[in-house]
């Protein structure tokens, strides 16, 4: 049973519009939520954080919210660039240990 | 700076056999990970070491999987004997202190097929 869930297996966004990754959790117990982004054949590359103390969490053209209640994330890409494409994995670490979870990822597709 | 160094980078074998996964995590980092990705569940945690002593194993999946950690600088992930659904990227990964924010850094994977 996955503790991580990313519903949307892949997603197709024009140039210049906005993207948005959804990512959904099943324990309040998780207290920090990332997203790593990851292009073929690398690794994947830490993206950006939040804590659950807030609720947004802002850099540059990307942001993360939270909704706790919902147990939902989300990664909006504005404007979405060509070079945005790859695949985005969210994950979260439970506050007792230094493990993360991540999903099952979604491939992210930009055209021009 | 050198990241985290995994061999092979690609690996063919045949049912049965021996395979050996090896990382070398990030000098001074005192945490090492073992991912596995796969399609239909992502990328998953198998087992996890702090100072060179396994923490948490939960996520290696049969008796068919151990993971060694002889010294700070070097891990293998072994597989025996192995099966077709084993094939996967394995990822290894470092950090420095405890996971939060942007601290684990991952090795580009190692591909292993079994035919």
């Amino acid at each position: 049973d996955q503790q991580v869930k990313q519903n949307s297996p892949s997603l197709s966004v024009q140039e210049g519009r906005i993207s948005i990754l959804n990512c959904d959790y099943t324990n309040s117990m998780f207290d920090y939520f990332l997203w790593y982004k990851k292009y073929p054949a690398e690794g994947p590359t830490f993206l950006i954080s939040i804590s659950s103390i807030k609720d947004k969490n802002e850099d540059g053209r990307f942001t993360v919210f939270l909704n706790k209640s919902a147990k939902h994330l989300s990664l909006h890409i504005v404007p979405s660039q060509p070079g945005d494409s790859a695949v985005y994995f969210c994950a979260v670490r439970s506050y007792n240990t230094d493990k993360l979870i991540f999903g099952t990822g979604t491939r992210l597709q930009v055209f021009p | 700076d050198a990241g985290v160094i995994q061999s092979p980078r690609h690996e063919v074998t045949e049912m049965g056999q021996e395979v050996t996964l090896r990382c070398k995590p990030i000098s001074g980092h005192d945490y090492l990970f073992w991912y596995r990705q796969t399609m239909m569940r992502g990328l998953e945690l198998l087992i996890y070491f702090n100072n060179n002593v396994p923490i948490d194993d939960s996520g290696m999946p049969e008796d068919r999987f151990s993971a060694k950690m002889p010294n700070a600088s070097f891990s293998t992930l072994k597989i025996q004997p192995s099966e077709p659904r084993d094939s996967a990227v394995y990822f290894c990964a470092s950090s420095f202190g405890r996971t939060i924010r942007n601290t684990i850094y991952f090795g580009e994977g190692s591909w292993l097929t079994v035919v």
